[in-house]
């Protein structure tokens, strides 16, 4: 149980154009995603924390207008990378909590962006 | 907010060693300290975890301390096998998203 898909598992895109990810909790309802972004070589960095039916929450230096996250129901959420850049390209992965405090987290198994 | 340290960045032991990673945390309201291992462009798997009632946990060859007073816990791989070559980050949270550390490439050598 508790497994997390995302789709697609990679993107290639021109510099301009929006991309959209999708996360989906297969077998349980999620009521927080959390959406991080790993570059080559590096940790994961959490973008934002994405609640059904309310706002997300932004980390610190994260565009909202840039990376607009919707979490429109208890097993999908939605990142959706706006004109994106070059830099922009990375591994963007999901994660979901089974109920709400209870710690542990299931990944997706990322979407690699590659913006042209 | 959250603060996790990881030492060391880079780990090399021969088939059989142990392997012992270490990490540190800030937040003195952090209760619950996972581990996760994850192989290149796939996604982080959770190994163990640990939560602040408890100061050791077991499973098979692998064991992760927490030292609450200190802030701290370590990774410990016993009987290292070249399939546990991967990167290992330790993360901390007070219940809420993951703080995670900047992760150690561990390289098993035969």
């Amino acid at each position: 149980g508790a497994v997390v898909s995302q789709h697609p598992s990679w993107v290639i895109c021109k510099s301009g154009t929006s991309v959209k990810i999708e996360c989906r909790s297969l077998d349980f309802q999620a009521t927080t995603m959390f959406w991080y972004r790993q570059f080559p070589k590096q940790s994961l960095m959490l973008m934002a924390t994405s609640n059904e039916g309310s706002k997300a929450t932004y980390e610190q230096g994260v565009e909202k207008d840039k990376f607009l996250i919707n979490h429109a129901s208890l097993t999908l959420s939605t990142l959706t990378v706006t004109s994106a850049h070059p830099e922009d390209s990375s591994f963007y992965i999901c994660s979901a909590m089974l109920r709400v405090q209870s710690d542990t987290q299931y990944f997706g198994p990322g979407t690699r962006l590659t913006v042209l | 907010g959250e603060n996790v340290e990881q030492h060391p960045s880079t780990l090399s032991v021969q088939e059989g060693d142990s392997a012992v990673i270490k990490c540190t945390y800030s937040d003195s309201a952090s209760n619950y300290f996972p581990w996760y291992k994850q192989e290149l462009g796939k996604r982080p798997q959770l190994i163990i975890d640990i939560r602040s009632n408890v100061g050791e946990k077991k499973d098979q060859r692998i064991a992760v301390t927490l030292n609450k007073t200190a802030k701290h816990f370590s990774l410990h791989i016993t009987e290292t096998q070249p399939e546990d070559s991967a990167v290992y980050f330790c993360a901390a949270t007070s219940g809420y998203a993951l703080n995670f550390g900047k992760g150690t490439s561990l390289l098993v050598t035969p």
